[in-house]
């Protein structure tokens, strides 16, 4: 099984500041075709996940610009270029390469 | 609109079977995938195993081979989620999505809470 392991588990971050959450994986997620699949999902509180970006740079529709994901092979990187009070909640990181398997979670909350 | 609408929350007695669902709309349902998600109680994301509602293939996360059954009917566009003897530590949310390789879980249900206490 892949293992993905983020860091760090929890942050206190104050509105209009950046935020930073890494994600490695225990094998490289660069598929044969090209792509890697990697992808990092959000949960409120209260709410179902939500996609956020998907084949580790690319924003889901309706995602807003100060987040952006980069990364190859087996280590990436969430950012939020200026954290909102809307942002606040549990951010995963999920691999596709053979089955699917998240990471830990790192929960998120506004200083 | 594109949606997955899951059933409500069920309350079962260890030993009891149950089968939970996820219909899904606003999309070709054989076209797509849908997975299935496990969240305990503060615990974070496990994924559980997908279905192709085209042709009924299944794929599972060895942490829950054996232990679920994913299926689906694709004449009512829905995907379902069962056990045959339900254990108390099957207490969770349990969440459907529509899954492809490139989005991974793009559109997800609202949760379905799964409580198994004696």
């Amino acid at each position: 099984d892949i293992v993905m392991t983020q860091t760090p588990l929890s942050l206190s971050v104050t509105p209009g500041q950046p935020a930073s959450i890494s994600c490695k994986s225990s094998q490289s997620l660069l598929h044969s075709d090209g792509k890697t699949y990697l992808y990092w999902y959000l949960q409120k509180p209260g709410q179902s996940p939500q996609l956020l970006i998907y084949e580790v740079s690319s924003r889901f529709s309706g995602v807003p610009d100060r987040f952006s994901g980069s990364g190859s092979g087996t280590d990436f990187t969430l950012k939020i270029s200026r954290v909102e009070a809307e942002d606040v909640g549990v951010y995963y990181c999920m691999q596709g390469i053979h089955l699917w398997t998240f990471g830990q979670g790192t929960n998120m909350e506004i200083k | 609109e594109v949606q997955l609408v899951q059933s409500g929350a069920e309350v079962k007695k260890p030993g009891e079977s149950l089968k939970i669902s996820c219909k899904g709309s606003g999309y070709s349902f054989t076209s797509y995938w849908i997975g299935w998600v496990r969240q305990m109680p503060g615990k974070g994301l496990e994924w559980m195993g997908i279905i192709y509602p085209g042709d009924s293939e299944t794929r599972y996360s060895p942490s829950f081979q054996g232990q679920v059954t994913i299926s689906a009917d694709k004449s009512i566009s829905t995907a379902y989620l069962q056990w045959s003897s339900l254990k108390a530590s099957d207490t969770a949310m349990y969440y459907c999505a529509r899954h492809t390789r490139s989005y991974g879980l793009d559109v997800w249900g609202q949760g379905t809470t799964v409580t198994v206490s004696s």
